[in-house]
């Protein structure tokens, strides 16, 4: 499955909204209902952490800003004010199957 | 909470074995509702996940097909940790090399990483 994300880089205003765009080569809808799709952040210096999982849940400690949509093969992520803690490149990966395999990055900076 | 140790050599000679380790505390190699990875990050091909081992009544592994022919991964029980050998090593092969655990069903993801190893494979 080949995961596809865009915009590749990002600056945006602190204060400002942000969303990221993800598509997937193929449908992440499993029989069970939940679309296998989740989201991680690499924070400079930092191993990449796990932001959203299937599609829509935060992980422990993530702030309600942050925000996850989508069904089949087109899914958002979306920061509702970024700041500046949230810069990095930003990934989804598609979990339904293996090999997992995650989008190029989009690279988030503050203007 | 859940922390992954790595450690290993950050340089290899062309055609020798990468070998790393990642130590588990706060989980059990055993556990029953994770998997233990190996991803690296280059410039070249971005995140790529290389395998996996896990236990349900016995060991299992599933590896990339880029790797295939080269990896393994193993789990160390006495020591709670799991490795990656990766053989015939190329300039290709420079990356950061991650563990990760991943957890199953709800959540399906790689939920705790270990804080990477830049391995340079170089004479």
């Amino acid at each position: 499955i080949v995961v596809t994300q865009s915009p590749l880089s990002l600056p945006v205003t602190p204060g400002e909204p942000a969303s990221i765009s993800c598509r997937s080569s193929r449908s992440l809808l499993h029989s069970n209902g939940y679309n296998y799709l989740g989201w991680y952040l690499q924070k400079p210096g930092q191993s990449p952490q796990l932001l959203i999982y299937m599609t829509s849940n935060r992980a422990s400690g993530v702030p309600d800003r942050f925000s996850g949509s989508g069904s089949g093969t087109d899914f958002t992520l979306k920061i509702s004010r970024v700041e500046a803690e949230d810069v990095g490149i930003y990934y989804c990966m598609q979990a339904l199957e293996t090999p997992h395999t995650f989008g190029q990055g989009t690279k988030l900076e503050i203007k | 909470q859940v922390q992954l140790q790595q450690s290993g050599p950050k340089l290899v000679q062309p055609s020798q074995t990468l070998s790393l380790t990642c130590a588990i505390s706060g989980d059990t190699v055993f556990s029953n509702s994770a998997a233990w990875n190996w991803i690296r990050l280059s410039p070249s091909r971005g995140l790529e996940w290389l395998g996996r081992t896990w236990y349900k009544s016995k060991w299992f592994n599933q590896y990339a097909e880029s790797v295939k022919s080269r990896i393994s991964i193993n789990p160390d029980t006495s020591e709670n940790q799991f490795s990656l050998q990766l053989n015939s090593v190329t300039p290709e092969d420079t990356a950061v090399y991650y563990c990760a655990r991943w957890t199953e069903f709800p959540r399906q993801a790689f939920d705790v990483w270990g804080q990477g190893t830049m391995v340079t494979v170089s004479s």
